[in-house]
C-alpha cells in the first residue's frame, strides 16, 4: 500500500527564518511527487511536480527537491503570507489516485 | 479560465434532507474528482470520473451519489447523511494527460445536523 508521511506536523518560524519541510514516500511505480499549498477553508493549490530523483523546482521563496525516498520543500526567508498547510502527494503509474500526506501546518510570525 | 467553481460554498442540512453539490470547470479537463476533507486531515478521494464515466468509487456509502452530466459539470447528490459526514467537500479536475496536476475548487463546507 502506498504511503506518504510528512514532518513536522506543525512548524512556527519567525519571518525571514528559513527551514525545510519533509515528505517521505513509499509509492509503487512513482510517476510523480506533488506539492500543494492549502489555506484554511480553501481547496489545495498546486505548487510543483517532481518526476525523478535529483530534480529541483523553484517558485518565489519555495524550492522543492526529490530523492528516491524523500522530498523536501525548502522555504527561504519566509513571509507571513507563506503561512498555510503544505501537502505532499504521490502518484503511481497506472493509478489515477494520489496518496496525500497529512500535511505540515506552517505559521510565519511577523 | 483556470478555475474550478463549486456551489454552494456552505451548506447546512438535516439528516432527512436531499441536497446537491455542484462543480463546474471550463478548462477542457476530462478527469473530475470528488474529495472529502475533515479538519486537519488530508483530502480523501471519493470518486473519479474519466471522460464522463465513473472510473473510481472508493467504497463510498450510497447516501453519496455522483453524477457527471457532461465533461464540464460534476454533481454530488446527498441523501440521508449522518453528522459524521460533515466536512469540506472538494471538487478537482485534471487534463487527461496529467491526472496528477489537480485543480481544486474552494470546496463546499457541509454541516449535517
Amino acid at each position: 500500500e502506498d504511503q506518504v508521511t510528512q514532518s513536522p506536523e506543525a512548524l512556527r518560524l519567525q519571518e525571514g527564518e528559513s527551514s525545510s519541510l519533509n515528505c517521505s514516500y513509499t509509492v509503487s511505480g512513482l510517476r510523480g511527487l506533488f506539492w500543494y499549498r492549502q489555506d484554511p477553508g480553501k481547496g489545495p493549490e498546486f505548487l510543483f511536480t517532481l518526476y525523478s530523483a535529483g530534480e529541483e523546482k523553484e517558485k518565489e521563496r519555495l524550492k522543492a527537491t526529490l530523492t528516491k525516498k524523500e522530498s523536501f520543500l525548502h522555504i527561504t526567508a519566509p513571509k507571513p503570507e507563506d503561512s498555510a498547510t503544505y501537502l505532499c502527494a504521490g502518484g503511481g503509474f497506472g493509478n489515477e489516485k494520489l496518496t496525500f500526506g497529512t500535511g505540515t501546518r506552517l505559521t510565519i510570525i511577523p | 479560465d483556470t478555475e474550478v467553481t463549486q456551489t454552494p460554498k456552505h451548506l447546512v442540512m438535516g439528516m432527512t434532507n436531499k441536497k446537491s453539490l455542484k462543480c463546474e470547470q471550463h478548462m477542457g479537463h476530462r478527469a473530475m474528482y470528488w474529495y472529502k476533507q475533515k479538519a486537519k486531515k488530508p483530502p480523501e478521494l471519493m470518486f473519479v470520473y474519466s471522460y464522463e464515466k465513473l472510473s473510481i468509487n472508493e467504497s463510498v456509502p450510497s447516501r453519496f451519489s455522483p453524477e457527471c452530466p457532461n465533461s464540464s459539470l460534476l454533481n454530488l447528490h446527498l441523501h440521508a447523511l449522518q453528522p459524521e459526514d460533515s466536512a469540506l467537500y472538494l471538487c478537482a479536475s485534471a487534463s487527461s494527460d496529467l491526472y496528477e496536476k489537480l485543480f481544486f475548487g474552494s470546496g463546499t463546507q457541509l454541516s449535517v445536523l
